[in-house]
């Protein structure tokens, strides 16, 4: 069963306006964590936003917020005031602590256009 | 600077032709890993290493060798490529015993991309 599901094949996006990713994910643990990476055309991953399972507030990164709502195992990544540069690539991953491996379960991603 | 360095960068080759991919990071980090990255399939987990000499399965191992002798490196072989190992290519590594390690994220390298003809 797939762990991570990304509903989003692409998305177009005004400059200035905010935009939301869907993340929903399946797991059996109580402790998990959830990351987003950007991925830009140049191919690289990088590194946006943590939220623990059990963290009881919203995690947020400068833009870069995440709506955790853990009833309905959903982390959607919200961009605000999108800019250009935003143009890329998101991935939304899983790591679910009764693995030992440390693995890093990876939804299928979202392609973001940002439009001037 | 803190980075994952993988490579080479880029790299077309002939089936058959065994070829080596070399990660290496200098952050001091036990676990280091391996990731493919193929259209809607997001990225999946060859191997990873939690510590010098310790070495397992991901989720597509097959065709894959890594080895860990060094804690700063983890390279990816491939004895015998054949055109299905065509991906993108990732190196990421993390903190691992630590208590800090649960909320870290794993760093990644920039990417192989490997084309095998």
């Amino acid at each position: 069963a797939q762990k991570i599901t990304q509903t989003q094949p692409g998305m177009f996006v005004q400059e200035k306006e905010a935009v939301t990713l869907d993340c929903t994910y399946d797991t059996s643990d109580q402790s998990y964590g959830l990351f987003w990476y950007k991925q830009p055309s140049s191919g690289e991953m990088i590194f946006l936003i943590y939220q623990g399972s059990y963290d009881e507030q919203n995690a947020t990164e400068g833009r870069y917020s995440l709506n955790f709502q853990k009833a309905r195992k959903s982390a959607n990544l919200v961009i605000s005031a999108s800019q250009l540069g935003d143009s890329a690539m998101y991935f939304c991953a899983m790591r679910e602590e009764s693995f030992n491996d440390y693995k890093l379960s990876f939804g299928a991603g979202t392609t973001v256009t940002v439009r001037a | 600077e803190a980075q994952v360095t993988q490579n080479p960068r880029y790299l077309i080759t002939v089936t058959g032709k065994k070829l080596t991919v070399t990660c290496s990071q200098n952050m001091n980090h036990e676990y280091m890993s391996w990731y493919r990255q193929d259209p809607g399939l997001g990225l999946r987990q060859i191997y990873y290493s939690m510590n010098v000499e310790v070495t397992d399965k991901g989720d597509v191992p097959e065709g894959y060798k890594v080895s860990r002798k060094e804690k700063r490196n983890f390279p990816l072989i491939l004895e015998s490529p054949s055109p299905n190992q065509t991906s993108l290519y990732f190196c990421a590594s993390s903190l691992y015993y630590r208590e800090e390690a649960q909320n870290q994220p794993q760093h990644f390298g920039d990417g192989t991309r490997l084309s095998i003809l």
